[in-house]
């Protein structure tokens, strides 16, 4: 069965840090892979997308995630941690047509 | 344009009642989902509709909740009977066309549903 796991469910970084969320995924056949944020109260919120164009995929508010077939993973990363990016992260596979797995979450906490 | 939304932001029920979740997707998206987020998990796939069926409801946890969509467009998911294990956040998503490589998700905000 296809599965993803989010290694640590609360991170913690300084401001103007690395930021570095982990996913690793299981799955059969070649995977679209998905990073998502949640705001409190709001709804998920598409950060990137990995759909086997090329492996290093960048997104929105300097996010980037890079794909390794040989590690199973698609970590995400931000050169450096702003405050406004604490809140939840999710990871996402989507190994068939249409129907997402979701890691259980890492909770981003940025320190000033 | 206007995103996903869902109403009403927030239910309380009673152990043993009936509930309506109501989920508006983006116009034109004829793919519409419906998952579950309960405390400290990521959301679990529910159902899935292609346009007015259900092509998938194999996330349903049992016969007492049904989705419906009979325009198309506005869904309804229907919770019988309900249990305090009911409790999570119910979230909607659509997207314009479902298994392209670049057909995306967006998600409404959900339904926070507690039932007592």
């Amino acid at each position: 069965a296809q599965s993803v796991t989010q290694l640590g469910s609360h991170v913690s970084v300084s401001e103007g840090a690395l930021v570095l969320l982990r996913c690793n995924y299981s799955s059969s056949v070649p995977p679209y892979l998905f990073w998502y944020v949640q705001y409190p109260n709001q709804g998920l919120q598409l950060l990137l997308k990995y759909t086997s164009a090329a492996t290093l995929v960048k997104g929105i508010n300097g996010f980037e995630a890079e794909f390794k077939k040989s590690e199973t993973s698609f970590h995400l990363t931000k050169p450096s941690a702003h405050m406004s990016d604490a809140a939840e992260y999710f990871c996402a596979v989507r190994p068939g047509t249409y129907k997402y797995i979701f890691g259980t979450g890492t909770r981003l906490k940025v320190l000033a | 344009g206007a995103g996903v939304s869902q109403t009403p932001s927030n239910k309380v029920t009673e152990k043993g009642k009936y509930v309506e979740l109501r989920c508006d997707p983006i116009s034109g998206h004829t793919a519409l989902y419906w998952y579950r987020q309960s405390l400290g998990q990521g959301p679990e796939f529910l159902i899935y509709f292609q346009g007015t069926g259900a092509a998938d409801d194999s996330g349903l946890p049992n016969d007492r909740f049904f989705a419906v969509r009979p325009e198309g467009s506005v869904s309804t998911l229907k919770i019988q009977r309900t249990e305090r294990g009911d409790s999570a956040v119910y979230l909607c998503a659509s997207s314009y066309y479902s298994g392209g490589s670049t057909d995306t998700q967006y998600f409404g905000p959900g339904t926070r549903l507690t039932v007592l």
